[in-house]
This record gives C-alpha cells, sequence and structure tokens, in this order.
C-alpha cells in the first residue's frame, strides 16, 4: 500500500476485555515495529520483526502483550484483560530493511480502557 | 538508556520568524538521527534523517544539525508558516529501536 495502515483507528473497550490491534505495513517493508505514546510524550518501543520473526520484544511491558507477525506482512499486537493504564496510542512503523533504516509511521491506534 | 530531551518543550512565534528546535541524547553510539512532525489525529510523518557520520541534512526550508560528540542536533525552520503549526519530535536510532523526545509543540501566529 501507499503508506502505513492500522485497525482500527479508535477502541474503546471495557478493563479486563482482550483487544488485537491490526498494522499493515508498506508493501516489502521487511521490519515492522510496534511503539506506545502516552499523551504528551514521544513513542515509547514495545517490540520489532524481522520478516515474522520477532526479534526484540524488551519493550513489552508485561505478559499480557503479545505480538505476531506471521506471514512477515500484517502484524497483530495483542493486550490481554485490558487495565486502564493500557490506555494510550499505539503507533506500528515499518522499513524497507531494519538498522539504520527511515521508520515509517501509521496513524496509530488510540486505546481507551474503561 | 538512550534519554533524548527536546528543548523547549513549547514555542509560539509570528509568521515568518525562523524555528529553532533543539535535541539532546545522552548515548552518542548512534546509528542516526530522525525528526518528525506530528499532528493531531494523523501518523508521525518523517521530516529529515541524518546518518551518524553526516553534519547536517537539508530539505526545503528545514536545515537539521548533527553533532554527535556533544549529543546534540538542531531542528532549523526558515520563515515560518502558519501550517508548520505541530509538534516535533526528534528520535534517536541507536541499532533499530527509535528513542524519542518528549516534543516541542510550535505555534505560528498569523
Amino acid at each position: 500500500g501507499a503508506g502505513v495502515s492500522q485497525s482500527p483507528r479508535y477502541k474503546v473497550t471495557k478493563r479486563g476485555q482482550d483487544v488485537a490491534l491490526r498494522c499493515d505495513p508498506i508493501s516489502g517493508h521487511v521490519s515492522l515495529y510496534w511503539y506506545r505514546q502516552a499523551l504528551g510524550q514521544g513513542p515509547e518501543f514495545l517490540t520489532y520483526f524481522n520478516y515474522e520473526a520477532q526479534q526484540d520484544k524488551s519493550g513489552l511491558p508485561n505478559d499480557r502483550f503479545s505480538a505476531e507477525r506471521p506471514e512477515g506482512s500484517i502484524s497483530t499486537l495483542t493486550i490481554q484483560r485490558t487495565e486502564q493504564r493500557d490506555s494510550a496510542m499505539y503507533r506500528c512503523a515499518s522499513s524497507l530493511t531494519g538498522g539504520a533504516d527511515t521508520q515509517y509511521f501509521g496513524p496509530g491506534t488510540r486505546l481507551t480502557v474503561l | 538508556k538512550q534519554e533524548v530531551t527536546q528543548i523547549p518543550a513549547a514555542l509560539s512565534v509570528p509568521e515568518g520568524e525562523n524555528l529553532v528546535l533543539n535535541c539532546s541524547f545522552t548515548d552518542s553510539a548512534i546509528y542516526n538521527l530522525q525528526w518528525f512532525r506530528q499532528d493531531p489525529g494523523k501518523g508521525l510523518t518523517s521530516l529529515l534523517l541524518i546518518q551518524s557520520s553526516q553534519r547536517e541534512q537539508t530539505s526545503g526550508r528545514l536545515n537539521a544539525s548533527l553533532d554527535k560528540s556533544s549529543g546534540r542536533s538542531t531542528l532549523y525552520i526558515a520563515a515560518s508558516q502558519p501550517g508548520d503549526s505541530a509538534t516535533y519530535l526528534c528520535a534517536v536510532n541507536g541499532d533499530y529501536k527509535l528513542s524519542f523526545g518528549a516534543g516541542t509543540t510550535v505555534t505560528v501566529r498569523a
């Protein structure tokens, strides 16, 4: 596609529910990244994929968070048993290759946990 | 852990004035530094990327400098316009993950 797309753009859920956030990277981009951005702050790294392999998940806050990219394209970030502190903007980015390449960001998913 | 600081947090200028946005980082072992623009409800738009071996990068009215040894980058925007109003984020790439500052929110008054 022309750019990185994310869905849904907005998600409101009740505490304790599971949510799945989707990222569709730029076609042909090998690397995919997830970040989380709190209000008034810059994004913080969550996890990184090279093709389908999850290379780094050190930024995932706890084991309620998981991510996958089974075919090396679309990725899903799943949050189980959501809590109010999970409310944030979740941003996905992709790059042609990893390392020093420019990262291109999608519009983000605004998650609100009531 | 890489710490990235942006000063000032907010800036308001009249149209036509030049903008100077500052970014500092603690670990000079970086691949590159990117400047992004963030508009409400939209994604992050990459403005400029400076490789660690470069001193500056220019695109139109934008110019970014990098002094890796002192851990500093500056984004200059010449002849500001109301359409430049946005939050500008600096991000340092140490391996593959970006470390962001909190941003500078710019308002250009017509």
